[in-house]
């Protein structure tokens, strides 16, 4: 059974990172993508990027250099990391799997507030 | 970047009714092109890949076409339970972008 699931903080004080880890079985991180995908409150769905199957990744230019993907795959664990937070950062934050064609997966989501 | 642009962005129908949203993509993006459904406090969950493969699990009243690069989501018989957010993604080339989504209503 293909599952994923993303563990993080609830809050983040401005300014500060955000570490997110997707934690996934039922299938390789080798075989498979893994994307990040954000949601702010009452708004559509924002593509961060992506931890490709071989290892390298790609990234939204609109996170510059504010984004880091990684991944471990003896734990099967998938990580991202964004410095520098700001309000409008707060989102729920989506691990999905991905396919050739399309996310066929998603977790349920970590809901991350930023604080002043 | 590829973008997609999204039509409506809400929709009112009736029960039994059949529904259309479409995506139009700023530049050819072949068959790269997924369909979701997102309920509230849910996550998306895949309905049609490829343009116009149904995903495992979807009923058969979902279906995808494209007309070049032009997408359309057909639901042909709306029930209660297709009430929700929907949105396109293109998967040809990074960034990934989704379309700004549809919410679908029953009058």
């Amino acid at each position: 059974q293909v599952q994923l699931k993303e563990t993080g903080p609830d809050l983040v004080q401005l300014t500060q990172t955000l570490s997110i880890t997707c934690t996934v079985s039922g299938f390789s991180l080798t075989t498979y993508n893994v994307h990040w995908v954000r949601q702010p409150p009452g708004k559509g769905l924002e593509w961060m990027g992506a931890m490709w199957n071989g290892g390298g990744t790609d990234y939204n230019s609109a996170f510059k250099s504010r984004l880091s993907i990684s991944r471990d795959t003896s734990k099967s664990q998938v990580f991202l990391k964004m410095n520098s937070l700001q309000t409008d950062d707060t989102a729920k934050y989506f691990c999905a799997r991905g396919t050739m064609m399309d996310m066929d997966a998603w977790g349920q989501g970590a809901s991350v507030t930023v604080s002043s | 970047d590829i973008q997609m642009t999204q039509s409506p962005a809400s929709l009112s129908a009736s029960l039994e009714e059949i529904v259309t949203i479409t995506c139009q993509a700023s530049q050819d993006i072949g068959n790269w092109l997924a369909w979701y459904q997102q309920k509230p406090g849910k996550s998306p969950q895949l309905l049609i890949y490829g343009a116009t493969s149904l995903a495992d699990g979807v009923p058969s009243r979902f279906s995808g076409s494209r007309s070049g690069t032009q997408y359309s989501l057909k639901i042909s018989r709306l029930q209660v339970e297709d009430i929700g957010i929907y949105y396109c993604l293109q998967a040809y080339s990074a960034p990934l972008t989704f379309g700004s989504g549809t919410k679908l209503e029953i009058k």
